[in-house]
């Protein structure tokens, strides 16, 4: 089993749409997390932060669920501009981050 | 100036030739990497640096030679390269051992190998 391991996707959906991807992790160690955008040719681009408490930044949500080792992004009212690869990547103390596979995404007009 | 920045942004090489990708970064973290994205591929790990010294090799063959002389640069020295080497080459860097902290990207080299 990967260590982290994502829906590949694609996910097409129309805008205005809700979508939510998940990320499973195997390393029950594991303590940071974090979502990263990819947009085709280019570089990853922090997102955002996962917190154990959850975290909202405007049209975007994250939540870490220890119990089942995912962690989940919400994309509310999708935009166009919003199609792109999601990376998640999980780290533990000392250790390299593991990048998923990332899932990607189409927002469609 | 941005926070990682790479050179050259785009490379075209034969396979005997010799050259090498630079990174820089302005955030004064002190470990740096190199990863390689080939196409529909994941990141896959290739170099970790943390206070200038080389802390991981992911089994990278030795064609692929990196060099870290401060906590604000990496380069990544490429000779005798294959065409299966073509890709893209991200730095990334981190206030230490990632693992705790997020790691920034520069905008990486897209290298071909003819």
């Amino acid at each position: 089993r990967k260590e982290v391991e994502q829906d590949p996707g694609p996910f097409n959906v129309p805008e205005g749409a809700t979508v939510a991807f998940n990320c499973t992790y195997s390393n029950s160690a594991s303590q940071s997390f974090f979502w990263y955008r990819q947009d085709c040719r280019k570089e990853p681009k922090l997102l955002m932060s996962v917190y154990s408490s959850g975290n909202e930044d405007g049209r975007f949500t994250a939540q870490l669920n220890r119990a089942s080792q995912y962690i989940s992004l919400l994309i509310r009212d999708s935009k166009l501009s919003d199609s792109a690869t999601y990376l998640c990547a999980v780290g533990r103390d000392g250790q390299n981050f593991v990048f998923g596979p990332g899932t990607r995404l189409s927002v469609l007009p | 100036e941005t926070g990682v920045t790479q050179t050259p942004r785009h490379l075209v090489m034969g396979m005997t030739n010799k050259k090498s990708l630079k990174c820089e970064q302005h955030l004064g973290h002190n470990a740096m990497y190199w990863y390689k994205q080939s196409a529909k591929k994941p990141l896959e790990l290739m170099f970790v640096y943390n206070f200038k010294e080389q802390t991981e090799n992911n089994s990278v063959p030795s064609r692929f030679s990196p060099e870290c002389p401060n906590s604000s640069h990496l380069f990544l020295h490429l000779h005798t390269l294959q065409p299966e080497d073509s890709a893209l080459y991200l730095c990334a860097s981190s206030q230490t051992l990632a693992g705790e902290y997020e790691q920034y990207f520069g905008p990486g080299t897209r290298l071909t190998v003819t």
